[in-house]
């Protein structure tokens, strides 16, 4: 089984670009998350979606950041305009409704730097 | 709000010791306990989980143990090896949503 893919791997901007990441789920997850890990912090939830609906986006600043999950598959997740303090690791992760249902499996991350 | 402390942030330890990591949360309505390892450059997976319902759970070298009054969870390494190594974090949920707040993580150093 393929694990939850995400592009790029790597993003060098400078403040005030912006600057968009993709994420495809595991097969057949209805849930995927976003998260946004610190250097030498935990990850931090940004917002999660079931199917295409927003769960909980109580975390995501929405006056540069915005995510849509088209369909109840991919994602994207977009930040407009970037802040220093945006340099970070965004996570996104996919969980199932059915069986071992609070699993959530993570992809590798795209390592965002703000300059 | 929810909160999750996780000590130590660091830990080194020689090949064939154990290790323990412990964990406090804040919100007394979590039941679900998840402890993930990152390796350098990858994203979390998941290692042994618990819920609210049981005390102690193991699989093969680890092991959680988890005291709801006291509302402590810690992860137990035995036997630990080289490719131990990485950072370990622990993570907290309510049982009405899949929201996982995450401690700040422990590097740990498993020394040949």
């Amino acid at each position: 089984e393929a694990g939850v893919a995400q592009s790029p791997r790597y993003k060098i901007i400078e403040k005030r670009q912006s600057v968009a990441f993709w994420c495809n789920p595991i097969s057949g997850h209805a849930t995927l998350y976003w998260y946004q890990q610190i250097l030498g912090q935990g990850p931090k939830l940004l917002i999660q979606f079931q199917n295409n609906g927003v769960v909980d986006d109580s975390q995501l600043p929405k006056d540069r950041f915005s995510a849509e999950r088209l369909k109840g598959v991919d994602s994207t997740l977009k930040i407009q305009p970037a802040k220093l303090e945006d340099s970070a690791v965004y996570l996104c992760a996919s969980s199932s409704l059915s069986g071992r249902a609070r699993e959530q499996f993570f992809g590798p991350g795209t390592r965002l730097t703000v300059l | 709000g929810e909160n999750v402390e996780q000590h130590p942030s660091t830990l080194s330890v020689q090949e064939g010791d154990s290790a323990v990591i412990k964990c406090t949360y804040s919100d007394s309505a979590s039941n679900y306990f998840p402890w993930y390892k990152q390796e350098l450059g990858k994203g979390p997976q998941l290692i042994i989980d618990i819920r609210s319902n049981v005390g102690e759970k193991k699989d093969q070298r680890i092991a959680v143990t988890l005291n709801k009054t006291a509302k402590h969870f810690s992860l137990h390494i035995t036997e630990t090896q080289p490719e131990d190594s990485a950072v370990y974090f622990c993570a907290a949920s309510r049982r009405d949503t899949d929201k996982l707040i995450f401690g700040t993580g422990t590097r740990l150093q498993v020394f040949p």
